[in-house]
């Protein structure tokens, strides 16, 4: 069974960087795509990003120029940075089991239970 | 467009049947999926492809799609079914940006 668990601060000052940390166990970081998606209070989903195969990375190019993810496969995790954030940014993050094909499946098979990240002084 | 679009609210009455739709540019050359999600908790698949379920969700559950179309399809609702349903796809023009709609809210009377 594969599981994901999100990791770190709650709170964030404006202007700073949202840094998390998704820890996955019962599946490879390699040969797989993993996403971050967000949930503001109240409101939707939205797509965050991609990071494939420990290399290849694709963002929502409406957080792009702000966003980075990464891969480190000795701890089999993934990561987040959102730079210069603003109190927009205050969502529930989640980090997910992504995939998609030339097919047309796309779908995320597993979360993380999510992480509240407040952006506050 | 690399939108979807979801109508905001539907309503059944128990045991009734009730379909969510979702509309876009991005099913013509990707299947929806659908996910649950409950207050408090992280959303659950419950359709992916051209109608599959993953282990665990009840047959009540079912997915189609036409042209621009996805539909999720809950044949007798039950109480438990009440929840937020969000629709994804990805953009369509080779960027395969992740997309999600802006989810609808069932409620089970």
């Amino acid at each position: 069974q594969v599981q994901l668990k999100e990791s770190g601060p709650g709170l964030v000052k404006p202007s700073e960087t949202l840094s998390l940390t998704c820890t996955v166990s019962g599946a490879p970081i390699s040969n797989n795509y993993w996403s971050w998606i967000r949930q503001p209070p109240g409101q939707g989903l939205e797509w965050i990003g991609y990071i494939y195969d420990t290399e290849i990375t694709n963002y929502n190019p409406s957080l792009e120029s702000r966003v980075t993810i990464s891969a480190d496969t000795s701890k089999n995790q993934f990561s987040l940075k959102l730079t210069s954030v603003t109190a927009a940014d205050t969502a529930v993050y989640y980090c997910a089991k992504d995939y998609y094909d030339s097919i047309g499946y796309t779908y995320f098979d597993y979360w993380g239970q999510g992480t509240l990240v407040t952006v506050s002084s | 467009s690399s939108e979807l679009t979801q109508d905001p609210a539907v309503s059944v009455a128990l045991g009734q049947t009730v379909q969510i739709t979702c509309q876009g540019d991005g099913l013509r050359a990707y299947y929806a999926s659908w996910y649950q999600q409950k207050p408090g908790q992280a959303p659950i698949l419950v359709i992916y492809g051209e109608n599959n379920r993953p282990s665990g969700i009840p047959d009540r559950f079912s997915g189609s799609t036409s042209r621009v179309t996805a539909s999720l399809t809950i044949t007798g609702a039950q109480a438990e079914d009440e929840a937020y349903y969000y629709c994804h796809s990805r953009d369509r023009r080779g960027n395969h940006w992740g997309l999600f709609g802006g989810g609808t809210k069932l409620t089970v009377l």
